[in-house]
């Protein structure tokens, strides 16, 4: 079956103590996406990833990192959460960025 | 800023047609129409796009103004399980990367 694949679902954690959500598609997709969802806010991306090796800054990069080492693992990290961080997290993934996007389920996290 | 304007809420009797609009009334030439849903805090969900011409698929259909200044999805029977918000976004054809722009959205509730 078709799918992006999220990593935790939920995490509750303190500030400073560095984490990853890892996202993992396997449809062969070039291009990759993390957004956060926040009230009021709706969704804004963070990174986008055209292709191995290839990343870009979104709408809200502060904080947050990514990499792309393989085509189907796009893992964000946050160094030192802080609260401010705490938000529903969606990864996406299509077959180019002009492309329709297939989400994941989302990670809920908390910095407390 | 969003370059749509939906309805914040529609209703719905199970088994009836939704049809819910959109206005993109700057739109330009290359512009496709995109519509997701999100279900509760689900990831959003893929429906249609379209760039000029109607668009049916096995979710929906896509209605677009000839000058394309609006167009209306069209969930045919709709069910309990369409209860989401659906989000109406203009994106442009050539622009690779750049993050898909989720307005508010309309709230559609499906009731038997």
């Amino acid at each position: 079956e078709a799918q992006v694949t999220q990593n935790p679902r939920y995490l509750i954690t303190v500030t400073g103590k560095k984490l990853t959500v890892t996202c993992s598609q396997n449809m062969n997709h070039e291009y990759m996406s993390w957004y956060r969802q926040d009230p009021g806010l709706g969704l804004r991306q963070i990174y986008y990833s055209m292709n191995v090796e290839v990343t870009d800054k979104g709408d809200v990069p502060e904080g947050y990192k990514v990499s792309r080492k393989e085509k189907r693992n796009f893992p964000l990290i946050l160094e030192s959460p802080s609260p401010n961080q705490t938000s529903l997290y969606f990864c996406a993934s299509s077959y180019a960025g002009n492309q329709p996007q297939h989400f994941g389920d989302g990670t809920r996290l908390s910095i407390l | 800023d969003a370059k749509t304007t939906q309805p914040p809420s529609m209703d719905c009797a199970e088994g009836r047609a939704a049809n819910l609009p959109c206005n993109h009334s700057t739109i330009s030439g290359n512009e496709y129409v995109y519509w997701y849903r999100q279900i509760h805090s689900q990831g959003p969900q893929y429906i249609i796009h379209g760039l000029k011409n109607n668009e049916t698929n096995e979710m929906a259909s896509l209605i677009i103004t000839e000058d394309r200044k609006s167009s209306t999805l069209i969930l045919p029977h709709a069910t309990l399980r369409d209860t989401a918000v659906y989000y109406c976004i203009v994106r442009p054809r050539n622009q690779a990367g750049t993050a898909l722009i989720f307005g508010k959205g309309t709230t559609l509730s499906v009731s038997s």
